[in-house]
């Protein structure tokens, strides 16, 4: 059975600080996804890494795959407020493109001025 | 349409009682998928259908529960009996089959309370 798991669980930042988000995984995958969360609202897609040593950025965020090691990070760069919600990682099935995502606990992620 | 749809976002019902959701996905999606999320947890696979099959119903939590779905198109998720711990968020998505690079596209979601 597949399992994730993300730590921290809960990160507490300053503004203007990096740091970074780690997901693990159990079985092996080339599909993961990363995704936010607001409170009381759904999961907006942030990025979906595909392939061993796959590297996406957008704004503050990037994110990364070493499937060998069954692992991805999400790095955050000097944080701002707006960035504070709660992070999921998702791993989907290797091979496929479709199917079943498995998702971590999330990361609630607070940046405070 | 234009992004996925669910109804009702809220849902208040007595314990006992049979509740219907409803997922509309983003037209030209095969791919459906319901996930369920209790407060302060993380999103929990209830069942994924390929255009109006089921090939994993695995996370259904017990025969109380049941999903159907029309064609490519509207899928219900059946709760019948309702317990107290159905109360969580249902999120349902859908995807592209082969369009992995896109991600999947989550709803907003149906609050449902158990009182």
């Amino acid at each position: 059975e597949l399992k994730v798991e993300q730590n921290p669980l809960f990160l507490s930042m300053q503004e203007g600080k990096n740091y970074t988000i780690y997901c693990n995984y159990s079985t092996t995958s080339d599909r993961l996804y990363w995704y936010r969360q607001d409170p009381g609202k759904s999961l907006e897609s942030l990025f979906v890494l595909l392939s061993n040593g796959a590297v996406k950025q957008e704004g503050r965020l990037m994110a990364s795959l070493d499937t060998k090691a069954r692992l991805s990070t999400l790095h955050i760069t000097a944080a701002v407020h707006d960035l504070s919600a709660t992070y999921f990682c998702a791993v989907g099935r290797r091979g496929t493109s479709y199917g079943k995502l498995t998702f971590g606990q999330g990361t609630i992620l607070t940046v405070h001025p | 349409g234009a992004g996925v749809s669910q109804s009702p976002s809220n849902k208040v019902t007595e314990k006992g009682k049979d509740v219907e959701l409803r997922c509309d996905p983003i037209s030209g999606h095969t791919a459906l998928y319901w996930y369920r999320q209790r407060l302060g947890q993380g999103l929990e696979f209830l069942i994924y259908f390929q255009g109006n099959s089921a090939p994993d119903k695995s996370g259904l939590p017990s025969d109380r529960f049941s999903a159907e779905r029309t064609g490519e198109s509207v899928s219900t998720l059946t709760i019948q009996r309702t317990q107290q711990e159905d109360s969580a968020v249902y999120l349902c998505a859908s995807s592209s089959r082969g369009q992995a690079n896109y991600g999947y596209t989550f709803g907003s979601g149906t609050r449902l309370t158990v009182v």
